[in-house]
């Protein structure tokens, strides 16, 4: 079926550092992309997404771009904060008519000052 | 509007025992989703609703797991004669019914079973 992979963590990195975060996808069809986050306490919420290939989606400095020749839909940020420090996970819905969402397994990913 | 909620946040049972949890969705969401999520996991689909029609169940609602949402608008998931594998973080999600469309997430139920 239609799922996502993403990079395990957990990820450490210093304040203002490049983060990238890899997440591949297997779908039959044109699914669309996620990035949602999860900060400590919170509740999932969406980060970016894009609907179809090329698709650019950004948010918060954050960046994924939706590549179908390499199935990818990498997310980055070019200068990461404190404040970024949360899971984050890629997911998928697999087409327009397929409403439900595939989750990753999650990032964690943790800034230090 | 403030956002989808879920009650219980923490529910604790015994084994055997019967829970239900409630989801109130966005006001005009049309469509209301339940996942899970285990600990170091991603949430897994569950189940979608379609206003008051349950329209896809997910292979994991075993027969002990019920959905319903009456009158289109909150939901409530029931899970008879629970088991220590229930234990999970319960999410509930609603959207507008469109296509690819954002799912805005509840804070979720988190269920211990003991």
């Amino acid at each position: 079926g239609d799922s996502v992979t993403q990079m395990e963590g957990p990820v450490t990195l210093s304040e203002e550092a490049f983060l990238t975060i890899n997440c591949t996808y297997t779908a039959t069809g044109y699914p669309s992309l996620f990035w949602y986050v999860q900060y400590p306490g919170e509740g999932l919420q969406l980060l970016l997404k894009a609907t179809k290939a090329d698709d650019k989606g950004s948010n918060k400095g954050f960046e994924a771009t939706y590549r179908k020749e390499t199935t990818s839909f990498h997310l980055e940020k070019g200068s990461v904060q404190v404040s970024d420090s949360a899971v984050y996970f890629c997911a998928l819905s697999a087409d327009a008519n397929d409403y439900k969402l595939s989750f990753g397994a999650g990032t964690t990913v943790t800034v230090r000052a | 509007d403030t956002g989808v909620s879920q009650n219980p946040r923490h529910k604790i049972t015994k084994r055997g025992q019967n829970v239900t949890f409630r989801c109130d969705p966005i006001s005009e969401h049309n469509r209301l989703y339940w996942y899970r999520q285990t600990l170091g996991q991603g949430p897994e689909f569950l189940t979608y609703f379609q206003n008051e029609a349950q329209l896809e169940k997910s292979r994991l609602l075993s027969d002990r797991f019920s959905a319903e949402r009456p009158k289109g608008s909150f939901s409530t998931l029931e899970i008879q004669r629970t088991e220590q594998g229930d234990s999970a973080m319960y999410l509930c999600a609603s959207s507008l019914g469109l296509g690819g469309d954002t799912q805005y997430f509840g804070p979720g139920t988190r269920l211990t079973v003991l």
